[in-house]
Order: C-alpha cells, then structure tokens, then sequence
C-alpha cells in the first residue's frame, strides 16, 4: 500500500519568515494530494490540494509543488502569521481509489 | 457546505464497556470514514465503508466494529472498551477521490 512520510515533525518560525513542509509518497499511481490544516482543538480542514497533472498551484500565502518523478510534494507558507500555527497533514491517493494515505502532521507554530 | 456531526465531543466509559461513536452527514456522500488520531500517530484508519451495508478496514481495525445501515450514518462500535482506546476519534466523508470532510470529533477516555 501507500506510505507517506512527512517532514519536519515541528516548524518554528518568526512571523513573517516562510515555512515549507515536506513529504514524500511511495506509490507512483498516487495522483491526488491534498494538505489539510487543524487548528487546536478543532477538525482537520481542506487547505489545497493537487492532482499529478499539474506541478504547482497557489492560492494567496500558501502554495502546494509536485514532483511525480521524485515522489514528493511540499506546501509552502510565506509571510507566516500567528493564525497559521496550527497542526497540517499532507495526504496521498491513488487513483480510482478514495482511501487517502496521511502522514504524521507538522506542528508549526508562528511567534509573534 | 458540507455537515458532519459526532454525536458526542467528548466521553467517558469503563473498561470493558460497548461503546457506540455516531457520524451523521448531509451531503449525500458514498464514502464514510473512521479515523483514530493520537498525538505523534497522525491519522490513522480505523474502517471504511463506500456505500450502504458496506465496510472495508483500514489500518488498525482490532478492537472496534462498524455499522452502516442507512447511507448518511456510520456507526463506530467498542465491543469491549479497554483503556489503549482512549483516544481522539473522526469521522470524515467524500463524494470519490476528493477532499475529506472531517466532524468535530469525539475525545474517548476509558478508564
């Protein structure tokens, strides 16, 4: 089956510094990966995802890249703020499945 | 916007005691999921189902069974609650190989 592993386990950054998460999959057939974010004590929410036809996707501060041919893919946060600091998982499927594969979550936190 | 909603947001039972965690959800979705989150562990699957009477397991489905008799509920069952299952628990939905949509989730303390 799938394996994704994530990198680092915890991020510290000063507000306004960039943070970048990194994770690698396992399965080449894995064509969908999203990132979520859950904030504490709350459910874990969609933030962007990726589907393997493209190589990067943006939306404000944060943005996801895609490299199929090394496996692995990374959310990237810029101008951090204290209201990023929050537990994220990136997540990997293969295709025609539904079942994602998660990692094990990096714990970023932003000081003011 | 889609609606998942936990029974309870948090609970405490006796070791050894059956345990019943509800997943409601509105959005008409095929796939329902349970997952187990502890800190260190991320998300781990417990069961899965994609459609009515329906269930498949995940990675670690010892200890625990599923129900899903109508499409919008799926049902999470401690046979024997023991105290390694205290936990935190979600349950999330999705229309195919999309995006999850997660409830709030149920903290479980077996004491």
């Amino acid at each position: 089956g799938e394996n994704v592993e994530q990198h680092p386990s915890t991020l510290s950054v000063q507000e306004g510094d960039s943070a970048v998460i990194k994770c690698t999959y396992s399965d080449s057939a894995s064509n969908y990966f999203p990132w979520y974010k859950q904030e504490l004590g709350k459910r874990p929410q969609l933030i962007i995802d990726i589907r393997s036809n493209v190589g990067e996707k943006k939306d404000q501060r944060i943005a996801v890249t895609l490299n199929k041919t090394a496996k692995h893919f990374s959310l990237h946060i810029t101008e951090t703020q204290p209201e990023d600091s929050a537990v994220y998982f990136c997540a990997a499927s293969i295709g025609g499945s539904y079942i994602p594969t998660f990692g094990r979550g990096t714990s970023l936190i932003v000081h003011p | 916007d889609v609606k998942v909603t936990q029974s309870s947001r948090y609970l405490v039972k006796r070791t050894g005691e059956k345990v019943f965690l509800e997943c409601v959800q509105d959005m008409d979705h095929e796939n329902m999921f349970w997952y187990r989150q502890d800190p260190g562990l991320g998300l781990r699957l417990i069961y899965f189902s994609y459609d009515v009477k329906m269930k498949e397991k995940g990675d670690i489905p010892e200890g625990y069974s599923v129900s899903r008799e109508k499409k919008e509920r799926f049902s999470l069952i401690l046979e024997s609650a023991s105290t390694n299952q205290t936990s935190m628990y979600l349950c999330a939905t999705s229309g195919g190989n999309s995006p999850l949509h997660f409830g709030n989730g149920t903290r479980l303390t077996v004491t």
